[in-house]
């Protein structure tokens, strides 16, 4: 198994623009978590989806972060529009059911210039 | 908010010690969880514990938990360069799949 995928890897991009961050979870898992990590703050969820439904979103931090979940396979994050405070390594991480153990993709690192 | 606080913020120590690093957390938790993440990279799970439980090894590593004081402390023994890594202690309140809440945590430096 190639564990949780992200892409892309690296972003950079100017105030305003819209930013689309991807993730893959692991082929049998039914959670799918979101974080984003920051000097200040730490290690954050965003958001949580348990098959392919979203939980709680209460750490989305405005309406500007939209999340989804269209089947268990893919999920999107998008910021629209972006701000350079949204610099951050965003992480997506996945679980099954049968643990409470999170498998954490590579990250995206998102710079807002 | 953060649940958990690890302590200290930085350890640096020389190949060969061991190293013990500490969380503290404020609400009743489900089960521990220590996290691994090399520079750059994402987190790597190490070890769970549950509230039931009071020690836990595996490999070179050693957890304890209490819950009256709401404490783990992650020891490492017999340290290697390759354990220079940030650790993490994460808290689930729930069993099966919700999200975990993480600390700042511990940033150990490993001299060869």
């Amino acid at each position: 198994d190639a564990g949780v995928i992200q892409s892309p890897r690296h972003e950079v991009t100017e105030m305003g623009q819209e930013v689309t961050l991807r993730c893959k979870p692991i082929s049998g898992h039914n959670s799918l978590f979101w974080y984003r990590q920051t000097m200040m703050r730490g290690l954050e969820l965003l958001i949580y989806f348990n098959n392919n439904v979203p939980i709680d979103d209460s750490g989305m931090p405005e309406d500007r972060f939209s999340a989804k979940m269209p089947n268990a396979s893919f999920s999107t994050l998008k910021i629209q529009p972006s701000e350079p405070r949204d610099s951050a390594v965003y992480f997506c991480a996945s679980s099954s059911g049968l643990k409470n153990e999170q498998f954490f993709g590579p990250g995206t690192r998102l710079t807002v210039l | 908010s953060q649940q958990g606080e690890e302590d200290p913020q930085a350890l640096s120590i020389q190949e060969g010690e061991n190293a013990t690093m500490n969380c503290s957390y404020k609400t009743s938790i489900n089960n521990l969880q220590w996290y691994r993440q090399n520079s750059g990279r994402g987190l790597v799970h190490l070890i769970l514990i549950r509230s039931n439980e009071r020690e836990k090894h595996s490999g070179r590593l050693r957890v304890t938990l209490d819950t009256s004081k709401k404490s783990s402390s992650l020891l490492i023994t017999a340290s290697r360069a390759a354990d220079t890594a940030s650790y993490f202690c994460a808290t689930g309140r729930n069993s099966g799949n919700t999200p975990l809440v993480f600390g700042k945590g511990t940033r150990l430096s490993v001299i060869a």
